[in-house]
């Protein structure tokens, strides 16, 4: 397996552009994060889905960040309008999920997406 | 409220230096603990998943224990090396909501030459 792939890699826009960063889990995984990586705040939880449905999204900043997750292999985080303050790496994860305890509720990290509103 | 903390929030060790760090969280409702190690520019990768009181893992210089009576698990690398240098998160599962991993802010080790 490829591992969790995002796209793109590195994003720059503009203040009040909309951006939309793409995810594809690990085939088989029942669960997927999205977390952003500031300096400030460390590695925080955005919102998570099973299979396919929001289960928690008390992460997310504000309005105007959405999350989807139409199908079991794709996941969309979009942030509109953007705004400089929303700068900062952002990591889909996916877990296997399902009965029995340790590895199935490791997580596997995407590549992250580096985004730079300026 | 739930939450995992780690200590030091920093390291800076020489070379050859034996080191560890502590993961603490909630004694109660245990699911499974795992430790992550996180290089500047990468994404976190899993070290160890510890599912039962008095685990202990190991793999090369490093290695990790469990205790869930009292809520914490030990992170012990032997004989440092520069290619240690990176931020150690541990990440717990409560076990009324497994699926999810609650992530320490992590213990960032930097190991000089």
């Amino acid at each position: 397996d490829a591992g969790v792939i995002q796209s793109p890699r590195h994003e720059v826009t503009e203040m009040g552009q909309e951006v939309t960063l793409r995810c594809k889990p690990i085939s088989g995984h029942d669960y997927l994060f999205w977390y952003r990586q500031t300096m400030m705040r460390g590695l925080e939880l955005l919102i998570y889905f099973n299979n396919n449905v929001p289960i928690d999204d008390s992460g997310m900043p504000e309005d105007r960040f959405s999350a989807k997750m139409p199908n079991a292999s794709f996941s969309t985080l979009k942030i509109q309008p953007s705004e400089p303050r929303d700068s900062a790496v952002y990591f889909c994860a996916s877990t296997p999920g399902g009965g029995g305890q340790g590895r199935n509720n490791e997580q596997f990290f995407g590549p992250g997406t580096r985004l730079t509103v300026l | 409220i739930l939450n995992v903390e780690q200590s030091p929030q920093s390291l800076h060790v020489q070379e050859g230096d034996s080191t560890n760090f502590t993961c603490s969280f909630p004694s109660s409702n245990f699911y499974a603990l795992h430790w992550y190690r996180w290089e500047t520019a990468k994404s976190p990768e899993a070290l160890f998943v510890m599912t039962l009181n008095g685990d202990e893992k190991k793999k090369g210089r490093i290695s990790a224990t469990l205790n869930t009576k009292e809520g914490y698990s030990y992170l012990y690398i032997k004989g440092s090396q520069p290619e240690d240098s990176a931020t150690y998160l541990c990440a717990f599962n409560f076990n009324t909501n497994a699926g999810k991993s609650t992530f320490g802010d992590g213990t960032t080790l930097t190991v000089k030459p």
